[in-house]
C-alpha cells in the first residue's frame, strides 16, 4: 500500500503479557517515529528513528518498552509485562527527511492497545 | 518546556457556520506550527503548516496565522461542512524532529 501500515490494528492482552505491534513505513522514507495516544490526550512522542538506529528515544517511558528497525524499513514496538497504563492507541508515522519543518509526518491509523 | 495548548471540545457547529479553534504555545527558539487533522476511522494527516512569524498557512479552506507576539496559531474557516466533523490537532516542532502536540478538539458539523 502508499500509507503507513500497522498491525495489528486492536490488540486486547493480559497484564503481565508480552506485546508487539508493527509499523510498515512508506516505501523510500528513513525516518519513523513512534508515538502513544491515550484517551482524550494529544499523540505523545517515544522514539525516533533514522534508518536504523534510535537516534531518540527518550520519550520511551521505561525499560519495559523498545523498538527495533533493523532494516531500516519496518520497524517494531516491543512492549515487556504490560501494565493496565500501557492501554493506548500507538501511532507510527514516516517521513523523508526527519525534519518536520521540511518533510512532513505521514501517520498509519495505529495499533489499539487494551491491558486487561 | 515546550507545549501546544488549544480549546477544549466538542465543538458543535451548524454547516456553513464560521470556525475558530484556538491554539497556544510555549516554546524555546522559533518553532514551526501546525495543524493536523483525524478523520473518523483515519490516521492523522497534516493539514497546514507555518515556518516563521507573520505567515499564513492554508488548506482546503483552513486557515492560521503565526503570531508571535501571542505565542498563537488559531485554526479558522469561514463556512464548515459536515465532512470537515472531525478531531482537529495544533502542533509544533523547534528545529528537531519531535513534533509536540495539543490534546486535539473534537469538531461536529450539523447538517
Amino acid at each position: 500500500g502508499a500509507g503507513v501500515s500497522q498491525t495489528p490494528s486492536n490488540k486486547v492482552t493480559e497484564k503481565g503479557k508480552y506485546v508487539e505491534l508493527r509499523c510498515d513505513p512508506i516505501s523510500g522514507h528513513t525516518a519513523l517515529y513512534w508515538y502513544r495516544q491515550s484517551l482524550g490526550q494529544g499523540p505523545e512522542f517515544l522514539i525516533y528513528f533514522q534508518g536504523t538506529g534510535a537516534a531518540d528515544d527518550s520519550g520511551l517511558p521505561n525499560d519495559r518498552f523498545f523498538a527495533v528497525r533493523p532494516e531500516g524499513s519496518v520497524s517494531t514496538l516491543k512492549i515487556q509485562r504490560t501494565e493496565r497504563g500501557d492501554s493506548a492507541v500507538y501511532l507510527c508515522a514516516s517521513s523523508l527527511t526527519g525534519d518536520p519543518n521540511t518533510g512532513e509526518l505521514f501517520f498509519g491509523e495505529g495499533s489499539r492497545l487494551t491491558v486487561l | 518546556g515546550n507545549s501546544v495548548t488549544q480549546m477544549e471540545g466538542p465543538v458543535t457547529l451548524s454547516e456553513e457556520a464560521f470556525l475558530t479553534i484556538n491554539c497556544t504555545y510555549t516554546a524555546t527558539g522559533y518553532p514551526s506550527l501546525f495543524w493536523y487533522v483525524q478523520y473518523p476511522g483515519e490516521g492523522l494527516q497534516l493539514l497546514l503548516k507555518a515556518t516563521k512569524a507573520d505567515d499564513k498557512g492554508s488548506n482546503k479552506g483552513f486557515e492560521a496565522t503565526y503570531r508571535k507576539e501571542t505565542t498563537s496559531f488559531h485554526l479558522e474557516k469561514g463556512s464548515v461542512q459536515v465532512s470537515d466533523s472531525a478531531v482537529y490537532f495544533c502542533a509544533l516542532a523547534t528545529g528537531g524532529f519531535k513534533t509536540i502536540f495539543g490534546a486535539g478538539t473534537r469538531l461536529f458539523v450539523k447538517a
